[in-house]
């Protein structure tokens, strides 16, 4: 079974870069696509960015300028780089393999999740 | 183009159906798939419907999703204690260069 892992710095101060990686096991990087996703605390769901196991990428618009997604097949990780935090970049950080295509229509469902790694921004 | 739109809150007796609406517009729901993820209290969300009305395996058949238009619909029949907890629409949004939107996420509370 696939598993995401993801791992990194649980404190980051302010105006500094958060780094996070998610390590893919049980199956290969270098198929499907592969994406960030955040959860403030008591919020809901934001979308940050994908990675396709071509490197082609896309961003959320509200966070593009900041985000750098990229990909280590060579480890089975992908990883992102959240530059210039505040406070309110402080969430959990979910990393899920992604089935995503466009067949007539888009189509784009996370169907494995890593259990998340929680992120404060705080100095 | 801002988040798609749920209710805050639902609930039922163990045993009813619910049913959840998603709200959007045509550069989203109506032209793309429509998935649901189910966020159990501190857990992980993990994927519940796909491809609008497709269910991954080991998710019951007592979960089903539906799309009209602009608007999906997650309906939960045979209310157990055990769904309590978080649902989330999600669909990708094809205007500009793209992302992916969700809900707000409604809040199941089970009676």
């Amino acid at each position: 079974q696939v598993q995401l892992q993801e791992s990194g710095p649980g404190l980051v101060n302010p105006s500094e870069t958060l780094s996070l990686t998610c390590t893919v096991s049980g199956g290969s990087i270098s198929s499907y696509f592969w994406t960030w996703i955040r959860q403030p605390p008591g919020k809901g769901l934001e979308w940050i960015a994908y990675i396709s196991y071509t490197g082609s990428t896309n961003y959320n618009p509200s966070l593009k300028s900041r985000v750098t997604i990229s990909l280590d097949t060579s480890r089975n990780q992908f990883s992102l780089k959240l530059s210039a935090v505040t406070a309110a970049d402080t969430a959990i950080y979910y990393c899920a393999r992604t089935v995503a295509g466009k067949v007539n229509n888009y189509y784009y469902h996370m169907d494995v999740w890593g259990k998340g790694t929680t992120v404060t921004v705080s100095s | 183009q801002s988040a798609l739109t749920q209710p805050p809150s639902a609930s039922g007796t163990p045993g009813q159906r619910v049913t959840i609406s998603c709200s959007g517009g045509t550069s989203n729901i109506e032209r793309n798939a429509v998935n649901w993820y189910q966020q159990l209290p501190g857990a992980a969300p993990k994927l519940l419907i796909y491809n609008n009305n497709q269910r991954p395996s080991g998710v019951p058949d007592r979960f089903s999703g539906s799309k009209s238009g602009t608007s999906a619909s997650l309906a939960i029949s045979g209310l157990q204690s055990e769904d309590e907890g978080d649902y989330y629409c999600a669909a990708w949004d094809d205007s500009l260069n793209g992302r992916e939107l969700f809900g707000g996420g409604t809040k199941l509370t089970v009676l």
